[in-house]
């Protein structure tokens, strides 16, 4: 079975700090995806990235950064010099192969103070 | 694009009451699907579609039926509504033959059962 777990239940930052969301996930299957979805107080899910298993690159935009490691089945999510608009939840991800029937982690709450 | 739209936004039920959370998409995609949210435990499938007239069920379906009748439309009926349903409702789709294999969510139901 499929399983996402964000250890992290909240953290709280001041604005320009960077932080790091971890997520580690379980899975079976040799293809498979995994994705990173910001829910703000305002309550929507906010599609952030997605990933598949074989292509462990690391990514940026801009103060998003995204460090995939197969080999720690981690995928975790780097916000660098963190701004009160960041304060959110947020979710890390998993799918089978199609993409689809997504299993959530638990979320992590960000709280972001000035 | 609307995108995913879901209605109502709020609603509380009794307990014993029936009632049908809509969702409808205007991307042509194929991909459907109804989560629900609770404190603590993220999102968790309740049932999908991958196409009109084939539904399936996720991690949680007891008391929740679904039909897929059209390619937009996927609703959510609650037979009888029970405190334990009392949760965020999110919509959401994905088309797989094109590629893209990301779900985008809707804004979300807010039910609250009594």
């Amino acid at each position: 079975a499929q399983k996402v777990t964000q250890a992290q239940t909240e953290i709280s930052v001041v604005e320009k700090e960077d932080v790091t969301l971890d997520c580690v996930y379980e899975t079976r299957d040799t293809t498979y995806y995994l994705f990173w979805y910001k829910q703000p107080p305002s309550g929507e899910l906010v599609f952030l990235i997605r990933r598949n298993s074989f292509d462990e690159q690391n990514e940026i935009s801009g103060r998003y950064s995204w460090n995939f490691q197969k080999s720690t089945s981690s995928f975790n999510f780097t916000i660098t010099a963190s701004q009160v608009v960041d304060s959110a939840v947020y979710f890390c991800a998993l799918s089978e192969s199609s993409g689809n029937k997504l299993v959530f982690g638990a979320g992590t709450i960000l709280r972001v103070k000035s | 694009n609307a995108g995913v739209t879901q209605t109502p936004k709020f609603q509380v039920l009794k307990t014993g009451q029936s009632m049908t959370l809509q969702c409808a998409q205007d991307m042509n995609h194929e991909y459907m699907s109804w989560y629900r949210q609770d404190p603590g435990m993220g999102l968790r499938l309740i049932h999908y579609s991958v196409g009109a007239g084939i539904t399936d069920q996720g991690e949680v379906p007891n008391g929740y039926n679904v039909s897929r009748s059209t390619t937009e439309d996927f609703p959510l009926r609650l037979l009888s509504a029970a405190p334990s349903q009392t949760s965020v409702y999110f919509c959401a789709s994905s088309s797989y033959t094109r590629g893209t294999n990301t779900q985008y969510f809707g804004p979300g139901t807010r039910l609250t059962v009594l």
